[in-house]
């Protein structure tokens, strides 16, 4: 059981390059979740997905889009990364959002856009 | 909109010192409230989740409350150590599931 696993742990990219970030995990959970973390900012929602083929936006998702194929997947994709896409990225899921579910999160992504 | 608030941002306590860290937040209409932990450079460790029926939960050295009355939950932690040095995070949810975290209060407990 590895639970949330994130990949790449570490990226550089280049203003304008566009990649995506992976996560996947391995406990049939429904609910899933990307996260920024900036100093001084907290963690910020960016998109959910609350089942395979469900997503919608968060409190940050410009510049990011995602997908939910399968309920173990859940991609991140930067179109067209800008410097201010420079944080530490994190994936989290949870049984289902809502009452008495324990959410889980991967080890995390740290991109920096030059 | 939710909003959660964690005072103080850092604090250094004393090893074998009691603690309590705090976490506030406007909308008391909340699922659960879940607090973390997060050592520098790492992802997040799950420590305690209290649900919206509950008032508190323990484990081990560790104690969470809430009172969703006053929008407010407190993480206890009893005979701080060395180890216990991180940084802990509260975050809410409520029927839009989206959650909410605080910016963490960094925990420093000197040996």
């Amino acid at each position: 059981n590895a639970g949330v696993t994130q990949t790449p742990k570490f990226q550089v990219l280049k203003t304008g390059q566009s990649m995506t970030l992976q996560c996947a995990q391995d406990m049939n959970h429904e609910y899933m979740s990307w996260y920024r973390q900036d100093p001084g900012m907290g963690l910020r929602l960016i998109h959910y997905s609350v089942g395979a083929g469900i997503t919608d936006q968060g409190e940050v998702p410009n510049g990011y889009n995602v997908s939910r194929s399968t309920t173990e997947d859940f991609p991140l994709r930067l179109l067209s990364a800008a410097p201010s896409q420079t944080s530490v990225y994190f994936c989290a899921s949870s049984y289902e959002a809502g009452v008495g579910n324990e959410q889980f999160f991967g080890p995390g992504t740290r991109l920096t856009v030059l | 909109k939710q909003e959660v608030t964690q005072i103080p941002a850092a604090l250094s306590v004393p090893e074998g010192e009691n603690l309590v860290l705090n976490c506030s937040f406007t909308d008391s209409a909340i699922y659960n409230l879940q607090w973390f932990r997060q050592d520098p450079g790492k992802g997040l460790t799950s420590l305690l989740l209290i649900q919206s029926s509950q008032r508190e939960q323990t484990s081990g050295r560790l104690n969470a409350s809430l009172d969703k009355s006053s929008g407010r939950s407190t993480l206890y932690i009893a005979a701080s150590q060395p180890g216990d040095s991180a940084t802990y995070l509260c975050a809410s949810t409520s029927g839009t599931y989206k959650y909410i975290f605080g910016t963490g209060t960094r925990l420093k407990v000197l040996a």
